[in-house]
């Protein structure tokens, strides 16, 4: 099945600055979603993306597929204390089974 | 809340036991989904109902099984389990199976196995 690789698998970022997580398959995808896990919960979805070059906007966070549609970003400006926790990306494939990446923790410093 | 449930919330159990993790989709949705999360393996497929038909198997066990009742509400039963087996389960939810559809997770069963 698909797979897709995220980069990278942890970060630490200080409150206030912006980050990106990254996505990237080795083949052509023919959709995307985005997941976030708080510490503790379960996730949550947030977005999915089907076109190429496709970029959508949520408040801080900006999702983009790109061209080739073999990678994805997800950049989040002026962080903040709640933006903390693991975001995945996942590829839905037959019968809409997800192929989860392995996730980027994201440790928000106050 | 996404509207999904899942019980129990934990369970403990020794080494050979079998255990039933139970799933209630959110209201009007027709397709169950079944995902392991370990430290080691990340966020893994199990296996997919739709309307109480098995559509989809991941990497799941011969030891598990699932199924989907006329209420659809799911069950995952784990039998003669190892120490390997201790992860977060978790259900998810959706209205079809269309690659489109959102899946919506539930909170959640964390097995410990001693």
């Amino acid at each position: 099945g698909q797979q897709v690789m995220q980069i990278p698998q942890y970060q630490h970022v200080q409150e206030g600055e912006d980050f990106t997580t990254y996505c990237n398959s080795s083949t052509t995808l023919s959709n995307i979603q985005w997941y976030k896990q708080r510490p503790g919960g379960h996730p949550v979805f947030l977005i999915q993306l089907v076109k190429s070059g496709e970029v959508k906007k949520q408040k801080r966070l900006t999702f983009q597929f790109g061209e080739a549609k073999k990678n994805s970003s997800l950049h989040i400006t002026a962080t903040q204390t709640t933006d903390v926790g693991t975001y995945f990306c996942a590829v839905g494939s037959g019968n809409n089974r997800l192929a989860f990446g392995k996730g980027n923790q994201v440790v928000v410093i106050p | 809340d996404s509207g999904v449930t899942q019980t129990p919330k934990h369970l403990i159990t020794a080494t050979g036991q079998r255990v039933t993790l139970r799933c209630s989709p959110r209201s009007g949705d027709l397709s169950v989904y079944w995902y392991q999360q370990s430290l080691d393996q990340g966020l893994q497929f199990l296996i997919q109902y739709y309307n109480g038909e098995e559509r989809a198997k991941g990497n799941i066990l011969e030891r598990f099984s699932a199924q989907q009742f006329p209420d659809l509400h799911s069950e995952l039963n784990l039998s003669s389990l190892e120490l390997g087996d201790s992860a977060l389960y978790f259900c998810a939810s959706s209205v079809s199976t269309r690659h489109t559809d959102t899946q919506y997770f539930g909170p959640g069963t964390r097995l410990t196995v001693l």
